[in-house]
């Protein structure tokens, strides 16, 4: 069975500093791996994707994350924090084979200090 | 493109009461999730349709809960009868075929049961 763990469900960073959001899979076999953020109210929205091909993949507002199998690890980060990068970030995986389900890890809520 | 509605935003009941949440998804999309986040579980997978047809529900938590998608365009989640325990976001998200896609989700039913 798949699973997500996000490492911290609390982040707190400076203005301007690095962004480092921790994301752990398991798995049988590699599987799609996905960043949403939240805003309050709101749904979820994709930040990036990695499902085959190039490992380092680049989404919106700056943040990046790499895919690294030896690690099964998908990390985000940002060089440089902005204020409203305050969210709620969720680290997610889909099967490249069977169901459909998209599993959800807990979540980070990245907090953006003046 | 609208994006997922979903209705109503907010919904207050008392207890014993049949709620029922509705959904549109994006036209096109062939797969469409039911999710309900709270503090306590985060994100859980209820159920999701494929072509209107109703794949995998073993996310539902009770009997109380039922979901149809009588057509491509609308889908609905029914609570009958609804428990305090049941106050959670619900959201609707839907994607086209293929499980590269990532999902496109609205902006949730905020349900309060008392």
């Amino acid at each position: 069975a798949q699973s997500v763990t996000q490492l911290g469900s609390h982040v707190s960073v400076s203005e301007g500093a690095l962004v480092l959001l921790r994301c752990n899979y398991s798995s049988s076999v590699p599987p799609y791996l996905f960043w949403y953020v939240q805003y309050p109210n709101q749904g979820l929205q994709l930040l990036l994707k990695y499902t085959t091909g190039a490992t380092l993949v680049k989404g919106i507002n700056g943040f990046e994350a790499e895919f690294k199998k030896s690690e099964t690890s998908f990390h985000l980060t940002k060089p440089s924090a902005h204020m409203s990068d305050a969210a709620e970030y969720f680290c997610a995986v889909s099967p490249n084979t069977g169901g459909f389900k998209t599993i959800f890890g807990a979540g980070t809520r990245l907090f953006v200090k003046a | 493109d609208a994006g997922v509605i979903q209705s109503p935003r907010h919904e207050v009941t008392e207890m014993g009461q049949e709620v029922t949440l509705r959904c549109k998804p994006i036209s096109g999309h062939d797969y469409l999730f039911w999710y309900r986040q709270t503090m306590m579980r985060g994100l859980e997978l209820l159920i999701y349709f494929n072509n209107n047809v109703p794949i995998d529900d073993s996310g539902m938590p009770e009997d109380r809960f039922s979901a149809k998608m009588p057509n491509a365009s609308f889908s609905t989640l029914k609570i009958q009868p609804s428990e305090p325990r049941d106050s959670a976001v619900y959201f609707c998200a839907s994607t086209p075929t293929g499980r590269k896609a990532p999902l496109h989700f609205g902006n949730g039913t905020r349900l309060t049961v008392t």
